[in-house]
């Protein structure tokens, strides 16, 4: 059964970058059949897609998020990683990873809250 | 950009009522929509793929219809269970993987 769990510190300051890491566990990151993408959530709020990549390295982003987005790709850890420079209050959320199968978002990581504070 | 809509933000209604939400694109999508299914503290889950094809696993008390730009999701006898908010995919332009604002469902 295919696992996806995110990472990373729960607390990131104003003007930092939060960096999470999605491990997957179950199957192969390298499979040429899907992406692998990251979703987030304010808290109350709808879900926003931030983007995707898949294991070659080819990446899709949000428009809205492209300048401060980096999502990398590791097959050696079957790992993904997103990093989002320059975060404000505003970037607050719960931020998903989950694996994209011919455009729908099947398995999904439980989720994991950062909040953006000093 | 593709834009989604949904209607009703939310609704109420009675256990084994007929639950009806609509989803419209800004533009033709086709039938690149798929439904989630979001529960409390929980991740989505896909319902519907391609506008009208249950994943496997899920109830058949849901379904999806539509293509281009109107879509609808309906739960044909609401279960206790069913309370969640439901959320519209579109995958037709990326980027970006537009999601839909979200129908909270609850129980009158």
């Amino acid at each position: 059964q295919l696992q996806l769990q995110e990472s990373g510190p729960g607390l990131v300051k104003p003007s930092e970058t939060l960096s999470l890491t999605c491990t997957v566990s179950g199957g192969s990151i390298s499979s040429s059949s899907y992406y692998w993408g990251w979703i987030r959530q304010p808290p109350g709020k709808g879900l926003e897609w931030i983007g995707s990549i898949y294991y070659s390295g080819s990446t899709y982003y949000n428009p809205s998020l492209k300048s401060r987005v980096t999502i990398s790709v590791d097959t050696s850890k079957n790992q993904f990683s997103l990093k989002l420079s320059s975060v404000t209050a505003a970037d607050t959320a719960v931020y998903y990873c989950a694996r994209r199968s011919d455009g729908l978002y099947d398995y999904w990581g439980q989720g994991t809250l950062v909040t953006v504070s000093s | 950009d593709i834009q989604m809509t949904q209607s009703p933000s939310s609704l109420s209604a009675s256990v084994g009522d007929r639950v009806t939400i609509t989803c419209q694109a800004s533009q033709d999508i086709s039938n690149y929509l798929n439904w989630y299914q979001q529960k409390p503290g929980k991740a989505p889950k896909l319902l519907i793929y391609d506008a009208s094809n249950l994943e496997t696993g899920v109830p058949s008390r849901f379904s999806g219809s539509g293509s281009g730009t109107d879509f609808t999701f309906t739960i044909s006898s609401l279960q206790p269970e069913d309370i969640a908010t439901y959320y519209c995919q579109q995958y037709d332009n990326l980027p970006p993987n537009t999601f839909g604002p979200g129908t909270k469902v609850d129980i009158k």
